[in-house]
């Protein structure tokens, strides 16, 4: 089946530094992608729509200038979350949706990041 | 705003028992429902879907139940095992057709405890 790749699992960096997290469709070509961040004991929230070749759209209340999308490739969307502080700390999921027919969509997810800025 | 959401943040159940996991939604234009499971530092992931022309819909082990009445989704689990402890999450798309990507909305979540 489709299979959505996260990278890295988990990421510890210091306060004030970027992280960039990817997200691969490893056997489909993904137009769109979307980026979730989960808190502890919480659901996933949609942070943005990744869209392949133009600008991402994000949900109300999510920084873009933080929180920067690039949908390069039909295959790769990248999060980077920049000058990362402790309140940042969350999983990050990303997911992709692949339409098999206009009957029959379905959408895989990744491992997921678990981002700790110390 | 419109969200979907679980009526009980915690299920206890026996080995062998059936669960039942309950989710409510607001959005009468949601036309296509997922439930999804999560364990601990992973990743949803798929159970089981339905359509909003649908009232059932049946797997191995699971079924889902959808009543557009009173906008309500269920998850019911028959001989629910241990390996089924989880964080359990219905989902929701408006307008599955309408485009090749389309974001799920979650509902809060319900934890899934199975004791031997």
């Amino acid at each position: 089946g489709a299979v959505v790749s996260q990278h890295p699992s988990r990421v510890i960096c210091k306060s004030g530094t970027s992280v960039k997290i990817e997200c691969r469709s490893l056997d489909f070509q993904a137009t769109t992608m979307f980026w979730y961040r989960q808190f502890p004991k919480q659901s996933l929230m949609l942070m943005a729509t990744s869209n392949e070749g133009s600008k991402a759209t994000y949900e109300q209340g999510v920084e873009k200038d933080k929180f920067l999308i690039n949908h390069a490739s039909l295959t790769l969307s990248t999060l980077t979350v920049t000058s990362a502080h402790p309140e940042d700390s969350s999983f990050y999921i990303c997911s992709a949706t692949l339409r098999y027919s206009i009957m029959n969509t379905e959408a895989f997810f990744g491992q997921g990041t678990r981002l700790t800025v110390v | 705003g419109e969200s979907v959401g679980l009526h009980l943040p915690t299920l206890s159940v026996q080995e062998g028992d059936n669960s039942i996991i309950n989710c409510a939604y607001s959005n009468s234009a949601s036309d296509y429902f997922i439930w999804y499971k999560q364990e601990s530092g992973k990743g949803p992931q798929f159970i089981i879907d339905i359509r909003s022309n649908m009232d059932k819909r049946q797997g191995q082990r699971v079924t889902v139940l959808l009543n557009k009445t009173v906008k309500h989704l269920s998850l019911q689990i028959a001989a629910t095992q241990p390996g089924d402890s989880a964080v359990y999450f219905c989902a929701e798309i408006w307008g599955i057709n309408d485009q090749a990507g389309t974001a799920l909305i979650f509902g809060k979540g319900t934890t899934l405890s199975v004791s031997s």
